[in-house]
C-alpha cells in the first residue's frame, strides 16, 4: 500500500517554545491530509482537515491559532504547535488520502512537553 | 452528527479460539464506508478490514471477517483462530464522502490474547 512518511517519531521540548511535525506521502499526492490526536489509552481525535493549497478545517475545541496547519503541496502537510505547554503533550497521527475513502497513516509523533 | 459506539472496553481470548469485538454506529447516511484498525504497542494504525454500505456482502480478509447488519447500524469484527500477534487495541471507524472521508472512531477494545 501506499507510504506515509511523518516525522519526528518522537520530540521533547521545552515549555513556550514550538515544535513542527511533518507528513509526507511518498508515493501518491495526497489532496486531503487529517491530523489526528491520541491520549493514552484512548481513541484518536480528528483536529483538523486539510486540503491542498487552502486553510485547514478544525474540529470544534481545536484552538487554530496553537495547531497551525499548512498543506502546501500534494506531498507535505506540517503540523505546527506553538507556545506548547505540558498539556500539549499527546501523540499526534497524520493520515492523507488522494481524495477518496483510502486513507494511509503516518506512524505517529510522542510529543513531550517539559 | 456520525457517532460510534464500541461497548466492549478489554476483551480476552485464548490463542487458537475465536472472538468477536462489537461495533454500533449511528448515521442517517445511506452511503459510507466501515472500517476495523488494529493499533499494536507500536502505535501504528494498521487497516483490518473495511466494508462499504452498499454491499450487503460480509467483508472477510483470512481470519478477520465482519457481521454487517446495515439496518441494526451493527458492525462486529471476528477473529478466528486467534494469534498472540493479534493482541493490540482495536478500532471501530466510520467514513462517508460528505465529510472530506474524514475517519469517526469508536473508542476501542483492547484485545489480549492468553497462550
Amino acid at each position: 500500500g501506499a507510504v506515509v512518511s511523518q516525522h519526528p517519531s518522537w520530540v521533547i521540548c521545552k515549555s513556550g517554545t514550538s515544535v513542527k511535525i511533518e507528513c509526507r506521502s511518498l508515493d501518491f499526492q495526497a489532496t486531503t491530509m487529517f491530523w489526528y490526536r491520541q491520549f493514552p489509552k484512548q481513541s484518536l481525535m480528528l483536529m483538523a482537515t486539510s486540503n491542498e493549497g487552502s486553510k485547514a478545517t478544525y474540529e470544534q475545541g481545536v484552538e487554530k491559532d496553537k495547531f497551525l496547519i499548512n498543506h502546501a503541496s500534494l506531498t507535505l502537510s506540517t503540523l505546527t504547535v506553538t507556545s506548547a505547554h505540558p498539556e500539549d503533550s499527546s501523540f499526534y497521527i497524520c493520515s492523507a488520502s488522494a481524495h477518496n475513502e483510502k486513507l494511509f497513516f503516518g506512524s505517529g509523533t510522542q510529543l513531550s512537553v517539559l | 452528527a456520525q457517532t460510534v459506539t464500541q461497548s466492549q472496553p478489554e476483551m480476552s481470548v485464548q490463542e487458537a479460539e475465536t472472538v468477536t469485538l462489537s461495533c454500533t454506529y449511528d448515521t442517517s447516511e445511506s452511503d459510507y464506508y466501515l472500517f476495523w484498525y488494529k493499533q499494536p504497542p507500536s502505535r501504528q494504525m494498521i487497516l483490518v478490514i473495511r466494508q462499504e454500505a452498499y454491499k450487503q456482502q460480509n467483508a472477510t480478509e483470512n481470519r478477520f471477517s465482519v457481521n454487517f447488519q446495515k439496518a441494526a447500524k451493527s458492525f462486529s469484527l471476528k477473529i478466528s483462530d486467534s494469534q498472540l500477534g493479534d493482541a493490540a487495541m482495536y478500532f471501530c471507524a466510520f467514513q462517508w464522502g460528505g465529510s472530506n472521508y474524514k475517519l469517526t472512531f469508536g473508542k476501542g477494545t483492547l484485545l489480549t490474547v492468553n497462550p
